[in-house]
């Protein structure tokens, strides 16, 4: 099993659609959570940090499960330019910070 | 603003050849950062370097060498190329290793060795 599962997609939405993605983590000892966004064969760019608490930025929401290890990504009102693969990121704490790098939620927004 | 510059962008490399990936940043950053992604996997840490004058094995070392040539410069090298080692790599810096996911991106050298 997989320590970061992701449901590869291509998840087809319409513009102004609200679409979520969830993101599953198996290593409990995981303590950081990130999104990253990463278009077409380019790099991977951060989107936003995971708080416990859940935290929003503009169309984004994020929220985090501890007790059934997952991470969530919602977004609202759809554009075009939200194309693009999802990658979900799950680091743990400790002396070592193991990074692991889920495979990514590809999202088509329709016109 | 360059950012993180990587070179070249695509190669095509005969099994066994050898070849050197160059990464430069112009961000002042402590941290530097080689990954592969390969399709179905998820990006893979090769090696980093938490700060200059050190280097590091990541999650999947073999096949492969680092040099931190000065705080801008991070190479990798692939001494004999195996079909294996077909992939996107990207370079990544981040102003300290605990700024990792923090970290910018170069655009990318995709490898195919055949």
């Amino acid at each position: 099993r997989k320590e970061v599962e992701q449901d590869p997609g291509p998840f087809n939405v319409p513009e102004g659609a609200t679409v979520a993605f969830n993101c599953t983590y198996s290593n409990s000892a995981s303590q950081s959570f990130f999104w990253y966004r990463q278009d077409c064969r380019k790099e991977p760019k951060l989107l936003m940090s995971v708080y416990s608490s859940g935290n929003e930025d503009g169309r984004f929401t994020a929220q985090l499960n501890r007790a059934s290890q997952y991470i969530s990504l919602l977004i609202r009102d759809s554009k075009l330019s939200d194309s693009a693969t999802y990658l979900c990121v799950c680091r743990t704490s400790g002396g070592y910070q193991k990074v692991t790098f889920g495979i990514g939620t590809k999202l088509q927004v329709i016109p | 603003n360059a950012g993180v510059t990587q070179t070249p962008k695509f190669q095509v490399l005969k099994t066994g050849q050898s070849m050197t990936l160059q990464c430069a940043q112009d961000m002042n950053h402590n941290s530097m950062y080689w990954y592969r992604q390969d399709p179905g996997m998820g990006l893979r840490l090769i090696y980093y370097s938490a700060s200059e004058g050190t280097t590091d094995k990541g999650e999947v070392p073999n096949g492969y060498n680092v040099s931190r040539l000065n705080k801008r410069e991070f190479s990798l090298r692939l001494e004999s190329a195996a079909p294996s080692q077909t992939s996107v790599y990207f370079c990544a810096s981040s102003e300290s290793w605990t700024a990792q996911l923090e970290a910018f991106f170069g655009q990318g050298t995709r490898l195919t060795v055949v």
